[in-house]
């Protein structure tokens, strides 16, 4: 079964500077896509990026990029020029690109941003 | 327009009774879901409609009823509420393939 792995329950930053958030992933399948989610305190999902498994170039969507490396089955999210909107708990998801389309998450990083 | 809308967004209510959570997509997508979130924030699947047919219903109660009349609503019915069944429960659709879940707002649970 797959699993994703968020290991930073907590991570901060200052505006403006940039921030990494760690996420891996345990499948055998060759075929999957990846997401990152925030959930700022109002509880809605949004998703912020995604990546296709079989593409080698890194998404990037505006401040948010991922640095996406298949064979050490690692997805980390980098936020730049961070702002205060940007605190939320993230959740890297896994999504098999076989199986039924059920999302896998991590248990998720909250973000706290200092002005 | 919501592109993913679930009623109420907060239920409240006594351990015994029976309630249901109501989600609506107006995206066209073929899948549903509902997703239950517990206290520690960890998000886990339940159940997932396909046009209409269940093809996920992971290790949840038989106490959890998910109903998909069309492929634009996925109701989830609830008997004998517990306190353990407080959650935030959300619900999303998709397209098959590799595109994300768009996610309603939540419906917060609070069994006392």
């Amino acid at each position: 079964a797959q699993t994703v792995t968020q290991s930073q329950p907590e991570m901060s930053v200052q505006e403006a500077e940039t921030v990494t958030l760690s996420c891996t992933y345990d499948t055998s399948e060759s075929d999957y896509y990846l997401f990152w989610y925030k959930q700022p305190p109002s509880r809605q999902m949004i998703l912020v990026i995604r990546q296709e498994a079989y593409k080698q170039q890194n998404a990037t969507e505006n401040r948010f990029s991922v640095n996406f490396q298949k064979a050490a089955k690692s997805f980390s999210l980098k936020i730049s020029d961070s702002q205060l909107g940007d605190a939320a708990m993230y959740f890297c998801a896994y999504r098999s690109g076989w199986e039924t389309d059920k999302l896998i998450f991590g248990t998720g990083t909250r973000l706290q941003v200092f002005p | 327009d919501t592109a993913v809308s679930q009623t109420p967004k907060y239920l409240v209510t006594q351990m015994g009774n029976d309630k249901s959570i109501k989600c609506e997509q107006n995206l066209g997508h073929d899948t549903m879901y509902w997703y239950k979130q517990d206290s520690k924030k960890f998000l886990k699947i339940m159940f997932s409609y396909n046009n209409k047919e269940l093809i996920i219903n992971e290790t949840v109660p038989n106490r959890f009823s998910p109903k998909s009349p069309d492929k634009a609503h996925l109701n989830l019915h609830i008997n004998s509420l517990e306190l353990g069944d407080s959650a935030v429960y959300f619900c999303a659709s998709s397209l098959q393939g590799n595109y994300g879940y768009t996610f309603g707002s939540g419906t917060r649970l609070t069994v006392v």
